[in-house]
Formats: structure tokens, sequence, C-alpha cells
């Protein structure tokens, strides 16, 4: 078992510029979150998915963030523009029910200039 | 959703035990209790779950009182390689297993 990979590892660009993070979930999954953690706010949940389906996406900060999971193997968080603010570390978790626990990737580092 | 409450660092030498408590008074009847540790550059791992009286594992035990406002979780004869933080998270699995962090607590562990 691989985990939840995540690419790219770090990512730095320029403000303004769109930034795609990708995740793979663990085979057998159902359950997909995106959290984003920083030094001032912590761990912040920004949405979940059950069987590729957003359930809560009350966490995503504005209409610049948007997510998809096309397929029970691949989902994609995207930020257009992006803006210096939004450099934190993305998470992406899977669990197989809701009733297990999480299973965190290493993390995306993203930094906007 | 719950709100957890946690002390926000501790210290702690090799080979003690180290007991961090949680506090989450409005605590659901269909909430479980949920413990992770994060290491710096790493995602979140999770340590042990509960809903009431004991449990352990391999890693640690996890403690319930009868009412269920708190948790404490107990790491036997740390070493160095327990500096982490360390999360509570109350959450209600059966609607679809949201969870929310709280700030963790930050344990060192020194020689």
């Amino acid at each position: 078992d691989a985990g939840v990979i995540q690419s790219p590892r770090h990512e730095v660009t320029e403000m303004g510029q769109e930034v795609t993070l990708r995740c793979k979930p663990i085979s057998g999954h159902d359950y997909l979150f995106w959290y984003r953690q920083t030094m001032m706010r912590g761990l912040e949940l920004l949405i979940y998915f059950n069987n590729n389906v957003p359930i809560d996406d009350s966490g995503m900060p504005e209409d610049r963030f948007s997510a998809k999971m096309p397929n029970a193997s691949f989902s994609t968080l995207k930020i257009q523009p992006s803006e210096p603010r939004d450099s934190a570390v993305y998470f992406c978790a899977s669990s197989s029910d809701n009733n297990s626990p999480l299973h965190f990737g290493n993390g995306t580092r993203l930094t906007v200039t | 959703l719950a709100k957890t409450t946690q002390p926000i660092s501790m210290d702690s030498y090799e080979g003690q035990e180290v007991n961090i408590t949680c506090s989450h008074n409005n605590i659901a009847t269909n909430d479980y209790i949920t413990w992770y540790q994060q290491f710096p550059s790493q995602g979140p791992r999770f340590i042990i779950q509960g809903y009431k009286t004991k449990v352990t594992n391999e890693v640690a035990s996890l403690f319930i009182p009868a009412d269920r406002k708190s948790s404490t979780l107990s790491l036997p004869r740390v070493s160095l390689s327990d500096t982490a933080v360390y999360y509570c998270l109350v959450g209600d699995y059966n609607q679809g297993g949201k969870l929310i962090f709280g700030q963790g607590t930050e344990l060192s562990v020194k020689p």
C-alpha cells in the first residue's frame, strides 16, 4: 500500500497564476478530504468527498478555490488566481468508511510570491 | 461539532509516561474521540480512537471517563522520536466523517 500520494511536493508560483494540486487516495477508500495548514490557522478542512461526490465544501475559502474528484483514484484542488495568502501546506487524506481513521499524504507546500 | 481544548505545549524527558488531556464538554452521543500525531513536514498520523472507558494499542492508551467530557492520551516511556504535535478530535462518523482539528499539543521530549 503506497498510501495517499500528493503531487507536487513543493510548488512556488507567482501571484495571479493558476495552481493545481493533485491527490491519489488509497485504493478502496470512499472518503477524500482536503485540508490546509498554516501557522496562524492550524489545520483547516476545506472540502470532503464521499464516493467522488462533494459532501461539504463549507471550508473552501473563496470562489478562487475549486476541487474535483473525477474518479475514485484522483482528486484535484485548484486555486485560480493564486494570492500570497494562499501560501500553506495542503494535505489530502482518505478513509475507507465513515468509522475509519484518516490517512494523510505528505502534503504540498505552496508558496505564492 | 464538538469543540476540543488541549494544552498548547508539554515537556517531558525520555523514559517518562506522558498524559495529554483533552476537554470536549459538548460531546454528542454519536461522537468518537480520535487522536492523531504530526511530525514536521508530514501529514497527521492516526494514533488511537475510542468511544468510552479505555482503549489500548501498541502505541498508546486512551482513557475516557463515564461522562465522556474529556479524554486522556497516555504515551508510555516516551523517546525523543515522540516529539510531535498531538491532536484530539471529536466527530460523528455517522454524519459523514467530517473531522475538525483543534490547535493540538506540542510535545517536546528531552534527553
